[in-house]
């Protein structure tokens, strides 16, 4: 079964870029996509299709990819940025989660 | 505003049934793939099930196949997920999430704030 690899946690200055990692194997043939959980919220979606933001989702939000990694980078981190991220894709008949990784804001 | 409210959930015992139900609002219903994702307490999320625009697609993760069954009426604008065989590690919180990408419904545009099934005896 597929499997995507984040680290558990990363922290970052406030106000400085936060990235985080997504790995896995032929990565760059499909789409992923990013969630933001809260604590005690349902998650939302912030990046789709590797590097699009929904409405509403702010411009310091910003996906890429690169080999068998994409990346969910975070601008001018604010203290409201602390969450939960996970990346998502679909391989074939299923949908997949990475791990999650929790942001830390300092 | 796109709004998704599940409901069904609670207490169940190892071995037992369980039905859950999600009402959409404020999008069409019968346009969008339609998707169950749980987490189970302090762990990630889960993919669970999902149903196409035409209910006649399902899917569903390896852990729940042959126990869960995914369904939609359109014309209440409502998915559900029946849960068979209950087993301690089902124990979660299911959102629904719906899919607005109609190509490849790979993604979870607006998700429903859960409800939570404990399966213990």
């Amino acid at each position: 079964s597929y499997e995507l690899t984040q680290p558990l946690s990363v922290s970052v200055a406030l106000g400085q870029t936060a990235t985080i990692s997504c790995g896995g194997n032929n990565i760059g043939s499909k789409n992923v996509h990013w969630y933001q959980q809260k604590l005690g919220q349902a998650p939302v979606l912030v990046i789709y299709r590797d590097n699009n933001r929904p409405s509403g989702i702010p411009e310091r939000f910003s996906g890429s990819k690169s080999g068998n990694t994409a990346t969910l980078t975070i601008s001018r981190a604010q203290a409201g940025d602390e969450a939960d991220y996970y990346c998502q894709l679909r391989d074939s008949g299923t949908w997949v989660f990475g791990g999650g990784t929790l942001l830390t804001v300092l | 505003e796109v709004q998704l409210l599940e409901s069904g959930g609670g207490l169940v015992q190892p071995g037992g049934s369980l039905r859950l139900s999600c009402v959409a609002s404020g999008f069409t219903f019968s346009t969008d793939a339609m998707t169950w994702v749980r987490q189970a307490p302090g762990k990630g999320l889960e993919w669970v099930s999902t149903i196409g625009r035409t209910g006649t697609t399902t899917y569903y993760a390896p852990s729940v196949k042959g126990r869960f069954t995914i369904s939609r009426d359109d014309s209440e604008s409502t998915l559900y997920l029946q849960m068979n065989s209950l087993r301690a590690d089902d124990t979660a919180i299911y959102y629904c999430a719906d899919s607005s990408d109609i190509t490849t419904s790979e993604r979870f545009d607006n998700w429903g704030q859960g409800t939570l099934v404990t399966v213990s005896s």
